[in-house]
């Protein structure tokens, strides 16, 4: 099945400055990779995604890109701020024949923007 | 558009007890997903379904774990008996279709004792 590997763990940046969080996964079929944004206590709140048709999506500061042939998909925050700060997590959509389709979710990224 | 409403926010229970949470999705939406969020994981998928049908419990420990969604509208997922290992966030979510965005409810925060 599908596995989503997501590095790195912690990251504390420089309000101001950009944050990159990266992601790899293992079914070549997978074709919808979204990112969830999670406050501590609260839900995972979608933040953007991206379709295997695209290479990149742009949405104010956040960005993210997808190279489909190395199996992997980035997160790009710029001008990052303290209300960034929170856990961050990437996930495939993988298409398996016997169970349709599945999320399947990274171990998450802990963002720390210091003011 | 309300959002996908869980109960109880929080339960604390002895291990060996049973415990049962509820999930109201966003209406119209045909797709209901449970997962376990462990402290420090990414949520992993416990049990989907389409309508009132099961699409994967492939990972739900069914000797203890049980779910059900009726009506094809809300659902429950129970706990018979509870270990301390169960100890985790239980998120429901749902989506028009399963390709389409899913939206999380705030969640269920078990401790077993």
């Amino acid at each position: 099945g599908e596995n989503v590997e997501q590095h790195p763990s912690t990251l504390s940046v420089q309000e101001g400055d950009s944050a990159v969080i990266k992601c790899t996964y293992s079914d070549s079929a997978s074709n919808y990779f979204p990112w969830y944004k999670q406050e501590l206590g609260k839900r995972p709140q979608l933040i953007i995604d991206i379709r295997s048709n695209v290479g990149e999506k742009k949405d104010q500061r956040i960005a993210v890109t997808l190279n489909k042939t190395a199996k992997h998909f980035s997160l790009h925050i710029t001008e990052t701020q303290p209300e960034d700060s929170a856990v961050y997590f990437c996930a495939a959509l993988s298409s398996e024949v016997e169970y349709g389709n599945k999320l399947v979710f990274g171990a998450g990224t802990i963002l720390r923007v210091k003011s | 558009e309300a959002g996908v409403a869980q109960s109880p926010r929080y339960k604390i229970i002895e291990k060996r007890q049973s415990v049962a949470f509820w999930c109201n999705p966003i209406s119209g939406h045909a797709t209901l997903y449970w997962y376990q969020q462990i402290l420090g994981q990414g949520p992993k998928l416990l049990i989907q379904f389409q309508n009132n049908g099961v699409v994967d419990d492939s990972q739900l420990p069914k000797d203890r774990f049980s779910a059900e969604r009726l009506k094809g509208v809300d659902s429950t997922l129970k706990i018979q008996p509870a270990k301390l290992e169960d100890s985790a966030v239980y998120l429901c979510a749902s989506s028009l279709e399963p390709s389409h965005i899913q939206y999380f409810g705030a969640g269920t925060r078990l401790s077993v004792l």
